[in-house]
């Protein structure tokens, strides 16, 4: 069975500093993907990046970027120049590779991340 | 594109009603999932389906719950007889067909059910 974690519940940031969202992921599979999603106190979910296993460079979307330690198994999110409106609470999720014609998606617990100005 | 259209965005009901929460995925999705929020059990997959036929529902909670996609533009959740642990956010999100799967979920705004 696949699993997600992220250890940290809260994390703290200066406006403008760089900040690392951890996750490790499970699977004994070798094709699965991995993403990761920001959900403000709004309540609606926003995709912000992916990172196939497969994938040789590491994915970076703008100010997102994923460490992509695959031996590891981790896939930390990184916030560059991180801004007031960063905060929120982000989720770690891996699809699944295809199993019995099902491809299942988990997601991480969630840290919650605050930007002080 | 209006993107992933859930109604009702509020419900509040008492206990023993039939709730029916519905979805409209983005045109040209293959894939739409319903997924459960709570503080207790984070995020939960419900239900997911692909071109309209259901195909892990090992998520759903008991024979209360029912989910259908009659066709690509519509799904709904329904639970029967609702019970108060059903408060929660329901989230409905959908997603295009990749080679190895798919890649990305749009969420739509989610249902805000309250049970009394």
């Amino acid at each position: 069975a696949q699993k997600i974690t992220q250890t940290q519940p809260g994390m703290f940031v200066q406006e403008k500093e760089a900040v690392t969202l951890d996750c490790t992921y499970d699977t004994s599979d070798p094709s699965y993907g991995l993403f990761w999603y920001k959900q403000p106190s709004s309540g609606e979910m926003i995709f912000l990046i992916y990172q196939g296993s497969y994938d040789q460079q590491n994915a970076t979307e703008g100010r997102y970027s994923l460490n992509f330690q695959k031996a590891r198994k981790s896939a930390n999110l990184v916030i560059s120049a991180s801004q007031l409106g960063d905060s929120a609470m982000y989720f770690c999720a891996m699809r699944g590779p295809l199993s019995g014609g099902s491809y299942i998606p988990t997601f991480g617990r969630g840290t919650s991340l605050i930007v002080h100005p | 594109d209006a993107g992933v259209i859930q109604s009702p965005r509020h419900e509040v009901t008492e206990m023993g009603q039939e709730v029916t929460l519905r979805c409209k995925p983005i045109s040209g999705h293959d894939y739409l999932f319903w997924y459960r929020q709570t503080m207790m059990r984070g995020l939960e997959l419900l239900i997911y389906f692909n071109n309209n036929v259901p195909i892990d529902d090992s998520g759903m909670p008991e024979d209360r719950f029912s989910a259908k996609m009659p066709n690509a533009s519509f799904s709904t959740l329904k639970i029967q007889p609702s019970e108060p642990r059903d408060s929660a956010v329901y989230f409905c999100a959908s997603s295009f067909r990749t080679r190895d799967g798919y890649n990305e979920q749009f969420f739509g705004p989610g249902t805000r059910l309250t049970v009394l």
